[in-house]
């Protein structure tokens, strides 16, 4: 257990609404990712922090934004749900460990709908 | 653009078989190439793992074969199990400064009796 969490663990939301997942972590990694896991894409990376308040962008950044206030939190929102959104978001964590970014550790993930 | 391919799609292996999923990749400054295993409803987790400066790297039984001049690994599980049924993702990671994993497509391997 990489003592990481992600709330919640189900949504259903309607297009055009905000939503706003969380990641929490206990460890101190310094390293965090948020992922999208879609059939026959596999895990593509959406945005990653590598301290507080550093984050950048990954592969499918459009229409998500993050924010990190604290070590332990890492949020994505969805200014505006898109049907396309609708996918398994995976929150990841690694540095504390090792000291390295590489080993990444992952969540239990977030199912999300947008009807 | 799609950094490491990786394949078959779907394997079916008979129990005590053994196992290979395939992975390629492009881009020579990859250095660390990891494979994570994910059961249904659940994160994916890190299985093994590899550096180019080694051919292969054993865990159990979890193989990984290293080709540095190919731009090709694979994992081999030897003697499968009904419980090593899940879907495996191939990655790679290059340490030129931004902090990310590249993922393959992923393998759905299901082991039957």
């Amino acid at each position: 257990d990489a003592g990481i969490t992600q709330s919640p663990r189900h949504k259903v939301t309607e297009t055009g609404t905000p939503v706003t997942l969380r990641c929490h972590q206990t460890e101190n990694h310094r390293y965090m990712y948020w992922y999208r896991q879609d059939p026959g894409h596999g895990l593509r990376l959406i945005h990653y922090s590598y301290g507080v308040k550093d984050t950048d962008k990954g592969e499918v950044s459009d229409g998500y934004s993050v924010s990190r206030s604290k070590t332990e939190d890492f949020l994505l929102t969805l200014e505006s749900a898109t049907s396309s959104q609708t996918s398994v978001y995976f929150c990841a964590i690694s540095g504390a460990r090792s000291g390295r970014a590489h080993e990444q550790y992952f969540g239990p993930g977030t199912r999300l709908t947008v009807t | 653009q799609q950094q490491v391919k990786q394949s078959p799609q779907s394997l079916i292996v008979q129990k005590g078989g053994i196992s290979i999923i395939n992975c390629a990749y492009e881009n020579t400054a990859f250095d660390y190439f990891p494979w994570y295993q994910q059961f249904p409803g659940k994160g994916p987790a890190l299985l093994i793992a590899i550096r180019p400066d080694v051919s292969e790297k054993k865990e159990g039984r979890f193989t990984i074969s290293f080709n540095k001049s190919a731009k090709q690994f694979s994992l081999h599980i030897m003697d499968s199990q009904p419980g090593d049924s899940a879907t495996y993702f191939c990655a790679a990671w290059a340490n030129f400064g931004n902090e990310k994993l590249t993922f393959g497509t992923g393998t759905r391997l299901t082991i039957i009796p």
